[in-house]
């Protein structure tokens, strides 16, 4: 089955750098590529997602993109800010499936 | 904006009880699902659950666990019999259409003593 990978684990940017967090998946099948943010004790929100005809996405100071080939695909966050810290999950998803299958999470935390 | 809402927001129980975890997706999604999340670690697919059958469900969800669409809102997971490794916090998520976004309810925590 899927196996969705997640790297970092941990990330520390300072307050207005960029953060990246990467992630990889094994199925050549999964066409679904959503993110989540999670902040403590709360559900999953979804933030942005990207679908396999596309190879990027942007939503204000979101970006995703989506490298079929290799099966990589990355969340990239400016201009952070302090509510920008919380736990990001990236996930994929094979819409036939229907399951959403998770990476192990990465915590942003983001430095004054 | 309609949401997913789920309750009880925090169950407690004792090992060998049954629990009964109920969920209300947003009321046009036609698709279902359960989550867990143990504390910690990321979120792992339990089941799904389409025109009043199950579409698929992961190695977790054995015997001891049961889904039900009572009537036309809720969709509930059930727990026979507890075990200390089902603590956990359980996510109903519902979508509408098969390529559609799927939404999370604010989960239930269920701590097992």
């Amino acid at each position: 089955g899927e196996n969705v990978e997640q790297h970092p684990s941990t990330l520390s940017v300072q307050e207005g750098d960029s953060a990246v967090i990467k992630c990889t998946y094994s199925d050549s099948a999964s066409n679904y590529f959503p993110w989540y943010k999670q902040e403590l004790g709360k559900r999953p929100q979804l933030i942005i997602d990207i679908r396999s005809n596309v190879g990027e996405k942007k939503d204000q100071r979101i970006a995703v993109t989506l490298n079929k080939t290799a099966k990589h695909f990355s969340l990239h966050i400016t201009e952070t800010q302090p509510e920008d810290s919380a736990v990001y999950f990236c996930a994929a998803s094979i819409n036939r499936d229907d399951k959403i299958i998770f990476g192990k999470g990465t915590r942003l935390h983001i430095l004054p | 904006e309609p949401e997913v809402t789920q309750t009880p927001s925090h169950q407690v129980t004792q090992m060998g009880q049954e629990v009964i975890l109920r969920c209300v997706p947003i009321s046009n999604h036609l698709y279902f699902y359960w989550y867990r999340q143990i504390l910690g670690q990321k979120v792992e697919f339990l089941v799904s659950f389409y025109n009043n059958e199950i579409s698929e469900k992961s190695e977790i969800f054995d015997d001891q666990f049961s889904v039900e669409r009572p009537d036309g809102s809720n969709f509930t997971l059930k727990i026979r019999s507890t075990k200390l490794e089902d603590s956990a916090m359980y996510f109903c998520a519902s979508k509408r259409g098969p390529t559609d976004t799927q939404y999370f309810g604010p989960g239930t925590r269920l701590t097992v003593l």
